[in-house]
C-alpha cells in the first residue's frame, strides 16, 4: 500500500461545484502539504501543516481551503470549482525539512467544466 | 504576447549517454538544493541533495555539482537510461526551511 493515498484519483466537475480533495499517510509524518502542477508551471504550493491545529497559507490559496482533521489525514476543498482550477494535485508529507525529503502521493486530476 | 510556462524544457538523449540537467537559482544565501524526479503519472520522488558546504555530490549514477558563484547547479546521469524518462525540478527550501519552492522542471527523454 501506498504511504501517501490521494483520493479520487481523477474527478470532473463543472462550475459551482463544492469539491474535496482527501489525503491520508501511514508515514506518521506531522507535516502535510498540498501542490497543485499545471504544465510547465512546476509545483506551487496551495497549504501545509505542521500539526493538527496548524494551518498555513501557500503561495496560491485564494479559493481552496484545508482540513487537518487528524495527523494522518489533511484534505484540500475548493468551494465553488471554476475552470482555472483545473490542474494535477499533489499531497505530501515530510519529517522535516532539514533533509528537503517530501514524500508524495499519486496525485489527483481534477477538471472543471 | 508570450505563453509563459505552456512549454517544458525537454533534453532528450540516446540510451548510454550522459545527461546533463541545470537549474539556476536567485538567492545568494540559499544554503541547500534538492533534486527530483517524476515519472509520469506519479508524484515527485527525492533523488538526492547537497548542501552550500559542497560542490559536489555523487550517488547511484546521478552526480549533482554546485557551483556558487554563479549560482547555479546541475544534475548528471551516468548511462542514461530508458527508465530515467521523467520530469526533473530541483527545489530548495523556504525561508525558515517550512517549505519546499521547486523550479519549473525539465523533461528527460530517452531513446533506446
Amino acid at each position: 500500500d501506498a504511504d501517501v493515498t490521494q483520493t479520487p484519483r481523477n474527478r470532473i466537475t463543472k462550475t459551482g461545484k463544492r469539491i474535496m480533495l482527501e489525503c491520508s499517510q501511514t508515514k506518521g509524518h506531522d507535516r502535510m502539504y498540498w501542490y497543485r502542477q499545471d504544465p510547465g508551471l512546476g509545483l506551487q504550493l496551495i497549504y501545509y501543516s505542521f500539526d493538527v491545529k496548524d494551518i498555513n497559507k501557500g503561495e496560491i490559496s485564494d479559493g481552496y481551503s484545508v482540513s487537518r482533521q487528524a495527523q494522518a489525514k489533511f484534505s484540500l476543498s475548493l468551494e465553488s470549482a471554476i475552470p482555472n482550477q483545473t490542474a494535477l494535485y499533489f499531497c505530501a508529507t515530510s519529517e522535516n525539512m532539514n533533509t528537503g525529503e517530501l514524500f508524495f502521493g499519486e496525485g489527483s486530476r481534477l477538471t472543471v467544466l | 504576447g508570450e505563453s509563459v510556462g505552456l512549454h517544458l524544457p525537454t533534453l532528450s538523449v540516446q540510451e548510454g549517454d550522459n545527461s546533463i540537467i541545470n537549474c539556476a537559482y536567485s538567492n545568494s544565501a540559499s544554503d541547500y538544493f534538492i533534486w527530483y524526479k517524476q515519472e509520469s503519472g506519479k508524484g515527485p520522488q527525492f533523488i538526492i541533495d547537497i548542501r552550500s558546504n559542497m560542490d559536489k555530490r555523487q550517488g547511484q549514477r546521478v552526480t549533482v555539482l554546485l557551483n556558487k558563484t554563479v549560482k547555479h547547479l546541475s544534475l548528471q546521469i551516468a548511462a542514461t537510461q530508458p527508465g530515467d524518462s521523467a520530469v526533473y525540478f530541483c527545489a530548495e527550501p523556504s525561508a525558515g526551511y517550512s517549505t519546499l519552492t521547486f523550479g519549473k522542471g525539465t523533461m528527460l527523454l530517452v531513446s533506446p
